[in-house]
């Protein structure tokens, strides 16, 4: 059973336009939230998070969404560059000793000139 | 800062020999992590350590799969012996310590198992 699902393998933006990432997760016990990019043949970066406390977290260009009544984030980039183009993970986590990460499969955002 | 360092990178084994992976976290973080990263897939939670100790090892599959972190610094991860499903991109993160909000990865060591 999948507690993180990122329901869209792949997504096409134009540069210069908002690119939307969706994610869902199915644990309420969940109460941090991550985004991870990833480059070919390198181990995800860290981009963002946010609290379960939160409803919202902006860094630069990034702004990550939570919706805790449907269980929903987002991560929202404005305006899209050719750089962004990479596969971007949601990741989620509970408090408590245990803190390993449980991941969704993954989106690929591709930036078209 | 120097990130987390990983080797080898590639790694090609046939079924049932044995593998290690080797890991060194940046310097100063107590908990480390391997994940099981299969293509398509997110990464998945094999161990993680607290300096030199387990705080998680259910999804390890311990009739093969083991770790160890001897002195809380490197950690070595080994398959004994490997199967055709273990082809995949194992990860090493650290984060500062316990409940630590970002954990940080390396680059990986791709297997493959022939």
């Amino acid at each position: 059973d999948q507690q993180v699902k990122q329901n869209s393998p792949s997504l096409s933006v134009q540069e210069g336009r908002i690119s939307i990432l969706n994610c869902d997760y199915t644990n309420s016990m969940f109460d941090y939230f991550l985004w991870y990019k990833k480059y070919p043949a390198e181990g995800p970066t860290f981009l963002i998070s946010i609290s379960s406390i939160k409803d919202k977290n902006e860094d630069g260009r990034f702004t990550v969404f939570l919706n805790k009544s449907a269980k929903h984030l987002s991560l929202h980039i404005v305006p899209s560059q050719p750089g962004d183009s990479a596969v971007y993970f949601c990741a989620a986590k509970w408090g408590g000793g245990a803190d390993g990460l449980t991941f969704g499969k993954g989106t690929h955002l591709i930036i078209q000139p | 800062e120097a990130g987390v360092a990983q080797s080898p990178r590639y790694k090609i084994i046939e079924k049932r020999q044995s593998v290690a992976f080797w890991c060194n976290p940046i310097s100063g973080h107590a908990t480390l992590y391997w994940y099981q990263q299969i293509l398509g897939q997110g990464p998945k939670l094999l161990i993680q350590f607290q300096n030199n100790g387990v705080v998680d090892d259910s999804q390890l599959p311990k009739d093969r799969f083991s770790a160890e972190r001897l002195k809380g610094v490197d950690s070595t991860l080994k398959i004994q012996p490997a199967k055709l499903e273990d082809s995949a991109v194992y990860l090493c993160a650290s984060s500062l310590d316990l409940g630590g909000k970002t954990q940080y990865f390396g680059p990986g060591t791709r297997l493959l198992v022939l």
